[in-house]
């Protein structure tokens, strides 16, 4: 698999729910990036990864989002007491450095979060 | 606080014009832009990344350049294709708050009529 993949592909859950979404960074890329795109705009940053670290978290929406790469590859998002605002497709791209050394972001195809 | 213009958010044209999709910024400190291509439903591939330092990038019939002082990006797509139907995103890498940080447009949604 040379892309970044993100699993599952669709998540249909109920309000007060708890999910995780998970991604698969390119093989060897150290940065990895969570975005939000709801429908007819463009992804709005979450959170970046720098190897294991989140080297910037300012871009998520309240406490109840968390996201965690305990070995610096794959990454899960976690969203906690899940409302219908959360809904909308979470994109993972990654980059074989981090953003500011000329790398490109790849993306992987998105999780499309429905909340009921 | 930067803001990615995309204009116009919507065009529609026959095979084979060549067309110009605009990217505007409000905050010329930007390290990187790319532009990326989004199929219904599918994630982002990306279509070419212009370094600040550079002016332009080509790839096939696709060119893009950047003016860093006028705070714009325009993609070219020469002799357009109906399989060119896609919306078209650019993205700017920003230094902001002690990181870097890509700041999307809203896209451009382009159908090549047959």
């Amino acid at each position: 698999g040379a892309g970044v993949s993100q699993t599952p592909s669709n998540k249909v859950t109920e309000k007060g729910k708890y999910v995780e979404l998970r991604c698969d960074p390119i093989s060897g890329h150290t940065a990895l990036y969570w975005y939000r795109q709801s429908l007819g705009q463009g992804p709005e940053f979450l959170i970046y990864f720098q190897g294991t670290g989140a080297a910037d978290d300012s871009g998520l929406p309240n406490d109840r989002f968390f996201a965690v790469r305990p070995e610096g590859s794959v990454s899960t998002l976690k969203i906690q007491r899940t409302e219908r605002g959360d809904s909308a497709v979470y994109l993972c791209a990654s980059s074989l450095g981090g953003t500011g050394s000329y790398n490109e972001q790849f993306f992987g195809p998105g999780t499309r979060l429905t909340v009921l | 606080k930067q803001e990615v213009t995309q204009i116009p958010a919507a065009l529609s044209v026959p095979e084979g014009e060549n067309l110009v999709l605009n990217c505007s910024f409000t905050d010329s400190a930007i390290y990187n832009l790319q532009w990326f291509r989004q199929d219904p439903g599918k994630g982002l591939t990306s279509l070419l990344l212009i370094q600040s330092s550079q002016r332009e990038q080509t790839s096939g019939r696709l060119n893009a350049s950047l003016d860093k002082s006028s705070g714009r990006s325009t993609l070219y797509i020469a002799a357009s294709q109906p399989g060119d139907s896609a919306t078209y995103l650019c993205a700017v890498d920003l230094y902001t708050s002690g990181t870097y940080k890509y700041i999307f447009g809203t896209g451009t949604r382009l159908k090549v009529l047959a």
